[in-house]
């Protein structure tokens, strides 16, 4: 099965700061991929997803990854972070929904 | 539709009992996955169905653990006997035929052993 990887276990930020969280996928075929976010108390939202196309793939809340074959890699992206991105974010990979270990996020304001 | 529903919301039972949780898809999706969710482990994939077939439970963390799936609109995950180690939130997720499809997660159950 493929499976995915997450570097960062913990992330602490000032709001307005840049933000890339790292997600690495096992596999080199296709592969369809997903970032997911979970808030405080509440269960997994979906950010974005990638299945083909352009590999700069743009979600919701500003948020966007670039998913790079010959690195097995798609980090997510927001340029500018605020205090309401503190969560925990997850990326998957679609073969069977098999989640990453999570990084979460902390702003401060 | 009201998306993936699981009940309940909240069980506290004491070590030994017998727990059930319980999921309803969403209509018309016809993968389901059961995770577990803690502090040291993460979120963990269990078992996952596809058509009402469990396709892979290799994440199932020993016996006691059982899950069915006997139609398209419901599925349950027993812990028999409980422990307190089995503590954790519990999260069913569904989706829909096709390739390019993400899965939809329920609210989850948060479990508590003692």
């Amino acid at each position: 099965a493929q499976s995915v990887s997450q570097h960062n276990h913990h992330v602490i930020l000032s709001e307005a700061a840049s933000l890339e969280l790292g997600c690495n996928y096992s596999y080199g075929g296709t592969v369809n991929l997903f970032w997911y976010v979970q808030y405080p108390g509440q269960h997994l939202q979906l950010l974005l997803k990638y299945f083909s196309g352009d590999p700069l793939v743009k979600g919701i809340k500003g948020f966007e990854a670039e998913f790079i074959k010959s690195k097995f890699s798609f980090n997510l992206r927001k340029p500018s972070v605020q205090w309401s991105d503190t969560a925990e974010y997850f990326c998957a990979v679609a073969d069977d929904m098999r989640f990453g270990a999570g990084t979460r996020l902390t702003v401060k304001p | 539709d009201a998306g993936v529903i699981q009940s309940p919301r909240h069980e506290v039972t004491e070590m030994g009992q017998e727990v059930t949780l319980r999921c309803k898809p969403i209509s018309g999706h016809n993968s389901l996955f059961w995770y577990r969710q803690t502090m040291m482990r993460g979120l963990e994939l269990l078992i996952y169905f596809n058509n009402n077939v469990p396709i892979d439970d290799s994440g199932m963390p020993e016996d006691r653990f059982s899950a069915k799936m006997p139609n398209a609109s419901f599925s349950t995950l027993k812990i028999q006997p409980s422990e307190p180690r089995d503590s954790a939130v519990y999260f069913c997720a569904s989706s829909s035929p096709g390739p390019d499809t993400e899965a939809f997660f329920g609210q989850g159950t948060r479990l508590t052993v003692v």
